[in-house]
């Protein structure tokens, strides 16, 4: 089945410095992804919508200076929490619609922590 | 907007019982409906999705039904077992983009 792989399941950085979070669809090609976040204990609330190839579609109330999003190629995404403070540490969940399919996979989720 | 509501928010059974998920949304122009689980501290796994057309799917101990019209689906699990401990979540699909449920929080006693 399809399968999204996501790095890194976990990282911690010092605040003010950017990080990069990957989500690649290893064996299939996704037109679009998604990027969610998710605090403890609470559903996913979705950030933003990307298309290969366009600019990424953000939620209302998501900072997109902050929160940059490329998805240069039908198989690759990436987030970067620009300028991280502490307040953004979170769980991070990209997931990827098949170009074909009805279902939606995901990533395995990076637990961003900022000190 | 659509909203997605599951109940309840917790639930612990004793090994072996049967159970039942419950999930509601407001719209119920879907093209489909999926049940997730998420283990602690992970991504999400797909258990089940159904096509607006469909009312139902299966997969091993798993059973989802969707009834459209009433803006409903149930996921029910057989023979529970501690393994099947997890977060459960359903999520439909207007379009491009999927709406979450709040979550089951399953725990299943041995």
């Amino acid at each position: 089945g399809a399968v999204v792989s996501q790095h890194p399941s976990r990282v911690i950085c010092k605040s003010g410095t950017s990080v990069k979070i990957e989500c690649r669809s290893l064996d299939f090609q996704a037109t679009t992804m998604f990027w969610y976040r998710q605090f403890p204990k609470q559903s996913l609330m979705l950030m933003a919508t990307s298309n290969e190839g366009s600019k990424a579609t953000y939620e209302q109330g998501v900072e997109k200076d902050k929160f940059l999003i490329n998805h240069a190629s039908l198989t690759l995404s990436t987030l970067t929490v620009t300028s991280a403070h502490p307040e953004d540490s979170s769980f991070y969940i990209c997931s990827a619609k098949d170009r074909g399919g009805y279902g939606y996979t995901f990533g395995s989720g990076t637990r961003l922590t900022v000190v | 907007k659509q909203e997605v509501t599951q109940i309840p928010a917790a639930l612990s059974v004793p090994e072996g019982e049967n159970l039942v998920l419950n999930c509601s949304f407001t719209d119920s122009a879907i093209y489909n409906l999926q049940w997730f689980r998420q283990d602690p501290g992970k991504g999400l796994t797909s258990l089940l999705l159904i096509q607006s057309s469909q009312r139902e799917q299966t997969s091993g101990r798993l059973n989802a039904s969707l009834d459209k019209s009433s803006g409903r689906s149930t996921l029910y699990i057989a023979a529970s077992q501690p393994g099947d401990s997890a977060t459960y979540l359903c999520a439909v699909t207007p379009g491009n983009n999927l709406f979450f449920g709040t979550g089951t929080r399953l725990t299943v006693i041995p």
